[in-house]
């Protein structure tokens, strides 16, 4: 079981860049990294998957080194609103299990003014 | 369109009742899934179904029974309530199993009393 750790909380101000790392030690060679963002009163939504280097799409960016050991989430320019809970789960496609599918308690993300 | 849908919204009923949470996705998906995610924020994996049949079952209370009449829908009955059940249950899909994107419905707030 490929246990993820990520920080409790975070802190920045709008227009700065977050990174937030989270450390998997345990990953397999066919787990993926995957990031979901949680508001208040709602379900997770899908943010970004990555297996190696570094994946970007139009709302954040994921680094992953070449142990694959951790992977850093990058939100650039951040606003109010991604005030929300950021998790990180890592897994395989297989889905013969429930190793990706373990959210944990994720990482409060708090903006500021 | 809503992709994934819970009905109902909110649920209240006290401790020995028995009572359902109905799931749908319109998305043809194959996998749909159920979540716990309890007062502290931790979200965790209950059920998954992939084509009608079970896949994953984590330690859940046999209470806690998953039906899933077709591919769209799947259903979560509860017999027997506990004020431990005090919790908000999310419904999910996805095109495949594991680490596959997933899709959230907007939860259940049960609260038994």
């Amino acid at each position: 079981l490929a246990k993820t750790t990520q920080p409790i909380s975070m802190d920045s101000y709008e227009g700065q860049e977050v990174n937030i790392t989270c450390s998997h030690n345990n990953i397999a060679t066919n787990d993926y990294i995957t990031w979901y963002q949680q508001f208040p009163s709602q379900g997770p939504r899908f943010i970004i998957q990555g297996y190696k280097t570094k994946v970007t799409n139009e709302v954040a960016s994921l680094f992953i080194p070449a142990d694959r050991k951790s992977s850093t989430l990058s939100l650039p320019r951040v606003s109010l609103s991604d005030t929300a809970v950021y998790y990180c789960l890592v897994g395989d496609e297989m889905g013969g299990g429930a190793d990706g599918l373990t959210f944990g308690k994720g990482t409060h993300l708090i903006i500021q003014p | 369109d809503t992709a994934v849908s819970q009905t109902p919204k909110y649920l209240v009923t006290q401790m020995g009742n028995d009572k359902s949470i109905k799931c749908e996705q319109n998305l043809g998906h194959d996998t749909m899934y159920w979540y716990k995610q309890d007062s502290k924020k931790f979200l965790k994996i209950m059920f998954s179904y992939n084509n009608k049949e079970l896949i994953i079952n984590e330690t859940v209370p046999n209470r806690f029974s998953p039906k899933s009449p077709d591919k769209a829908h799947l259903n979560l009955h509860i017999n027997s309530l506990e004020l431990g059940d005090s919790a908000v249950y999310f419904c999910a899909s996805s095109h495949g199993g594991g680490s596959y994107e997933q899709y959230f419905g907007p939860g259940t707030r049960l609260t038994v009393t």
